[in-house]
């Protein structure tokens, strides 16, 4: 089993319409994670990060988490076509809080 | 500098050669990492550095990988005598510390490397 999974897509979606990404991940222990975007030749970049069980939202943006599930999810509300790129979520590990572990990635794409 | 950064941008160099990759975090970062990607794959951890000490070397892939950081600061990634397969994008992160929100990786804009 992958440390962190999730489901490389592509997810297709419309503009206008809500982006659900979904992670999973192995380490009970987890304590932080992290949703990443990188477009096409380009670097990951930081959207959010979130610690605590529910919901955090920021903008466009709703990260939840479930930590009894090991499960944290994105949310894109209102989604428009530069939001089509790759999402990347990542997790601490307990017996290495400063190591992350990325997962494979979602390729999202809005289309018009 | 406002970000991390990484020196060469590109490089290509022939099977057997030595090459050395630059990353230059973010001022007062004590944590850095490198990962390596491949055409559309994910990202691959390498090592981790907190200062000058890896704690975590486990994602080296082979006894040809080595890293080194000074001056808690810039750190080189060496890959000797490369192979075809090393051909992918390595990237550069740092992060301020431990913590919560403190981990948080902020990446440079990679070394492109294709070995002929």
């Amino acid at each position: 089993q992958k440390e962190v999974e999730q489901n490389s897509g592509p997810l297709s979606v419309p503009e206008g319409a809500i982006a659900s990404l979904n992670c999973t991940y192995s380490d009970r222990g987890s304590q932080s994670f992290f949703w990443y975007r990188q477009y096409s030749g380009k670097s990951p970049e930081l959207i959010m990060f979130i610690y605590s069980n529910g919901d955090k939202e920021d903008g466009r943006f709703t990260a939840q988490l479930n930590k009894a599930s090991q499960y944290v999810s994105l949310l894109i509300r209102d989604s428009q076509p530069s939001d089509s790129a790759t999402y990347l979520c990542a997790v601490n590990g307990y017996s290495s809080a400063s190591k992350i572990i990325f997962g494979s990635g979602t390729r999202l794409s809005i289309r018009p | 500098g406002a970000g991390v950064s990484q020196s060469p941008s590109n490089k290509v160099t022939e099977k057997g050669k030595d090459v050395e990759l630059r990353c230059d975090p973010i001022s007062g970062h004590t944590a850095l990492y490198w990962y390596r990607q491949s055409l559309g794959q994910g990202l691959e951890f390498l090592i981790y550095f907190q200062g000058n000490s890896a704690p975590d070397k486990s994602g080296l892939p082979s006894d040809r990988f080595s890293a080194e950081r000074t001056g808690g600061s810039v750190s080189t990634l060496t890959i000797q005598r490369t192979q075809q397969e090393d051909s992918a994008v390595y990237l550069c992160a740092s992060s301020l510390a431990e913590g919560a929100g403190l981990e948080t990786q902020y990446f440079g804009p990679g070394t492109r490397l294709l070995v002929l």
